[in-house]
């Protein structure tokens, strides 16, 4: 079952503008992870940010989490054409109950308009 | 440069028939992971590996089948018994359940 549901399912804007991303999961998680994916490739991981941090940065990428609502955002600022692409949460099944392996939502497509 | 590669890049597959996918891993990662990703859905589990010669099913294990001889190798084959096969296939690995992944490029399963 999905775990993680991506809104909204797809989002276009304008070079430079800044892009959000949100993630809802139903059950408790050790952590949770964005992934990008372009077009007919495999998947790239972005950041992983644990259950006990709230905000997380990487260049361009803010990540943030709210166990108690069960949600996380993925920013992106700045962003470039480059920045076209799925993006996915994902969380661990084995905090879920579920074995290994990572559970994944239906993804946001984004695409910047040049 | 290291990394996971998945051949080949296309598949087709006649009816009846069983199809292997490949995937080999030069990280040194002890876990592996199959996924099915059908058109604008998320990944699906199908079988995953944490050792050599171990295996377990996924969430779609049905139809499909592993095997874990080599740390470095993971590879799927896909069964007769599979009646919806079309999808892209991705293979991961990681260097334990909770770090991140890394996958493929993947492969594109189609019937003929």
């Amino acid at each position: 079952s999905q775990q993680g549901e991506e809104d909204p399912q797809a989002l276009s804007i304008q070079e430079g503008e800044n892009a959000t991303m949100n993630c809802s999961y139903k059950t408790s998680i050790n952590n949770l992870q964005w992934y990008r994916q372009n077009s007919g490739r495999g998947l790239v991981h972005l950041i992983l940010i644990r259950s006990n941090e709230r905000e997380k940065h990487s260049g361009r990428l803010r990540v943030t989490l709210d166990t108690s609502k069960k949600s996380s955002s993925l920013l992106i600022t700045a962003s470039r054409a480059a920045d076209t692409a799925s993006y996915f949460c994902a969380t661990d099944r084995r905090s879920g109950g579920g074995a290994d392996g990572l559970t994944f939502g239906k993804g946001t497509h984004l695409i910047i308009q040049p | 440069d290291g990394g996971i590669t998945q051949s080949p890049k296309y598949l087709f597959r006649k009816e009846g028939q069983n199809v292997t996918l490949s995937c080999e891993q030069n990280l040194n990662h002890d876990a592996m992971y199959w996924y099915r990703q059908d058109p604008g859905q998320g990944l699906r589990l199908i079988y995953y590996s944490q050792i050599v010669n171990d295996f377990q099913k996924g969430d779609i294990a049905e139809g499909y089948s592993v095997s874990r001889e080599k740390k470095e190798s993971f590879p799927l084959t896909v069964t007769s018994a599979q009646k919806n096969p079309t999808a892209f296939y991705l293979c991961a690995s990681s260097a334990r359940s909770d770090q991140p992944q890394h996958f493929g490029d993947g492969t594109r399963l189609s019937i003929l």
